[in-house]
């Protein structure tokens, strides 16, 4: 029990195109999801909380003009990246709160991101 | 200072030795300690999760928390080759919605 799926696990696009990354809880209702960004060898930064039906909050120093997060149902959330530029090009994970675990805290596989 | 401190440095043992991974942290509000395993390109996944102080026993894997030195430990019994990973500690003040602060990892590769 407890699956987050992230999709795609990977995706390369054109600069200045959009890519939209999707979280979604398999087997639970997830009311908070978190979007993070992890750079090669080093550890997970986190970039904005969803919670379902409101406005995500953003940590300080990630534009939300540029990443673009819905969470629009209780099992899916989305990000998008607006007019990737290459040094978007990362890894993004997406993790998801269950509160029926004593544990919460469910990762998705990540997406490698790569912005040529 | 961060929050979380986690000597990132890689870590080499023999296959059969004990690993022993640490974190410090800061923030006396934390309340909750978990520690995850991350292989090359894929999510975290958690292999073990304590509230407040104590250690808790999970087959070859045990965790410690230690609230009034503000540090925790991990320490993998009898390791194997498949434990090479990247070992993150990761706490939290409140369940469930409050944001996790994580260590930088530790990069662990067990040698045959």
């Amino acid at each position: 029990g407890a699956v987050v799926s992230q999709h795609p696990s990977w995706v390369i696009c054109k600069s200045g195109t959009s890519v939209k990354i999707e979280c979604r809880s398999l087997d639970f209702q997830a009311t908070t999801m978190f979007w993070y960004r992890q750079f090669p060898k080093q550890s997970l930064m986190l970039m904005a909380t969803s919670n379902e039906g409101s406005k995500a909050t953003y940590e300080q120093g990630v534009e939300k003009d540029k990443f673009l997060i819905n969470h629009a149902s209780l099992t899916l959330s989305t990000l998008t990246v607006t007019s990737a530029h290459p040094e978007d090009s990362s890894f993004y994970i997406c993790s998801a709160h269950n509160r029926g675990r004593n544990y919460g805290y469910t990762f998705g596989s990540g997406t490698r991101l790569t912005v040529v | 200072q961060k929050e979380v401190e986690q000597d990132p440095g890689p870590l080499s043992v023999p296959e059969g030795a004990i690993v022993s991974l640490n974190c410090t942290y800061s923030n006396s509000a934390f309340q909750y300690f978990m520690w995850y395993r991350q292989y090359s390109r894929k999510g975290p996944e958690l292999l073990m999760y304590t509230y407040s102080s104590g250690n808790k026993e999970d087959g070859r894997f045990t965790a410690q928390v230690d609230k009034s030195s503000k540090y925790i430990s991990l320490f993998i019994r009898d390791s194997q080759p498949s434990d090479s990973a990247t070992y993150l500690c990761a706490m939290s003040g409140n369940y469930g919605n409050n944001r996790l602060a994580f260590g930088k990892g530790n990069q662990v590769v067990v040698i045959p």
